[in-house]
This record gives structure tokens, C-alpha cells and sequence, in this order.
């Protein structure tokens, strides 16, 4: 059964600094997905990664996929406010097209 | 972008009750998706739906819950009897493009059962 584990749960940094925040997935797949999610809000596509190797930067946040290390980080550059959301990675099955998603990265960015 | 539209948005109910929760989906899309949230919480699959089947559901998707395509654009998602656990947003989701591009994700309904 594929489990996601994100890390760290919770995260509080100041502006201006640097961060990275973890997805390790236990069976194989090399289709990862991340998201953002405002309080109360839906989820917003950031990233797709679907292979090996693979890294997309957009702004700020950088995503990178190892398929061997069943690992995806997300990198956070000079931290802005407008950061501060939750991020959830989400893997899909193999032989599945449905995602399950790791337990979510709760930023807050300080002035 | 385009969108994935779900009503209502906020819908409360009293414990036992039906509830009937809407999506309107990316149109020529054969893949649709529902997930839940219990607030605070990460989120979960539901059911996958394709070319008007299931093709693949949780086991949180017990018989209490159903859904359909009704007229092929809506895609709905039945609660028959609702307890206070089945408090949570409910999303559902249509593939962006080609199956693994993404999903987008429709806007949510917050349902609170009472």
C-alpha cells in the first residue's frame, strides 16, 4: 500500500530565508504532484514531475523528483509572505491514475 | 485555466439526512475524481469515475455513498444517510489534459452535519 510522508509538518521562517520541505513515498512512482492549499480554500496545482530527475522551478519554489529514493523536495527561496499556505505532495499508484497525498506542509512566512 | 465547478458551496445538514453534493468537471474528460478533507487534515481518495463507472474507490467509500453522471456534464456524489464524521470538504477533480498532467480541482463544498 502506498504511503506519503511529508516533512516537516509544520513550518514557521522568517522572510528572506531558505527552506526545503520533504515528500518520501514508499512504493514505486514516478508521477508526483504538488499543491497548494490557502485556509479554507481548494488545491492549486504547483508542480508535475513524471520522471526521474525531473525539476520545475516556478518563482520562489523549486520541485525536484528521485524515483530511485522515492523522495521530492520542494525548495523554498528567499521566503516571502505570500508563501505562507499549506503544501501537499501527492504521489500516484502505480496501475492508478488516483493520488494519494502526503500529510501536508503547513508554512508560515514572519515578516 | 479551466475550472471545475462544485455546489453547493457550504451545505449543512442534520445527522442522517441525504445530501447530494455537484460537480460540473472539465468538459471531455473521461476521468472524475472525488477526494475529502476533514479539516486540518490531509486529503483523501474518494472514487474514481470513468466513462460513467467506477473504477476504483477507497474503503471510505462504503454503500452509503453513490455516485453518478446524471445528464453527462454533472457529476454528483451521494451521501444517503450522513453522520457527524462525514463532516469535511469534499473535492472533486478532472485530469488538466492528458491523464498525467494533473488534476485541477473543483473549488469544494464544506459539508457540516449537525
Amino acid at each position: 500500500e502506498l504511503k506519503v510522508e511529508q516533512n516537516p509538518l509544520f513550518l514557521s521562517m522568517q522572510e528572506g530565508k531558505n527552506y526545503t520541505i520533504y515528500c518520501n513515498y514508499s512504493t514505486t512512482s514516478d508521477r508526483l504532484y504538488w499543491y497548494r492549499q490557502d485556509p479554507g480554500k481548494s488545491l492549486e496545482s504547483l508542480f508535475v514531475l513524471l520522471s526521474n530527475g525531473a525539476v520545475k522551478q516556478e518563482g520562489r519554489l523549486m520541485a525536484s523528483l528521485d524515483t530511485k529514493a522515492r523522495l521530492s523536495t520542494l525548495h523554498i527561496t528567499a521566503a516571502v509572505h505570500d508563501l505562507s499556505a499549506t503544501y501537499f505532495c501527492a504521489v500516484e499508484g502505480s496501475g492508478t491514475y488516483k493520488y494519494i497525498f502526503g500529510t501536508g506542509t503547513r508554512l508560515k512566512v514572519l515578516a | 485555466e479551466p475550472e471545475v465547478t462544485q455546489t453547493p458551496s457550504h451545505q449543512v445538514t442534520q445527522m442522517g439526512q441525504e445530501v447530494i453534493l455537484r460537480c460540473v468537471p472539465i468538459s471531455n474528460h473521461l476521468y472524475f475524481y472525488w477526494y475529502r478533507q476533514i479539516l486540518g487534515q490531509k486529503v483523501e481518495f474518494l472514487v474514481s469515475f470513468y466513462n460513467n463507472e467506477i473504477s476504483e474507490k477507497s474503503e471510505i467509500f462504503d454503500d452509503q455513498f453513490s455516485v453518478e453522471r446524471p445528464d453527462g456534464s454533472n457529476f454528483t456524489l451521494k451521501i444517503r444517510s450522513t453522520k457527524l464524521e462525514d463532516s469535511a470538504m469534499y473535492f472533486c477533480a478532472s485530469p488538466k489534459g492528458a491523464a498525467n498532467y494533473g488534476y485541477t480541482f473543483g473549488s469544494g463544498t464544506r459539508l457540516t452535519v449537525v
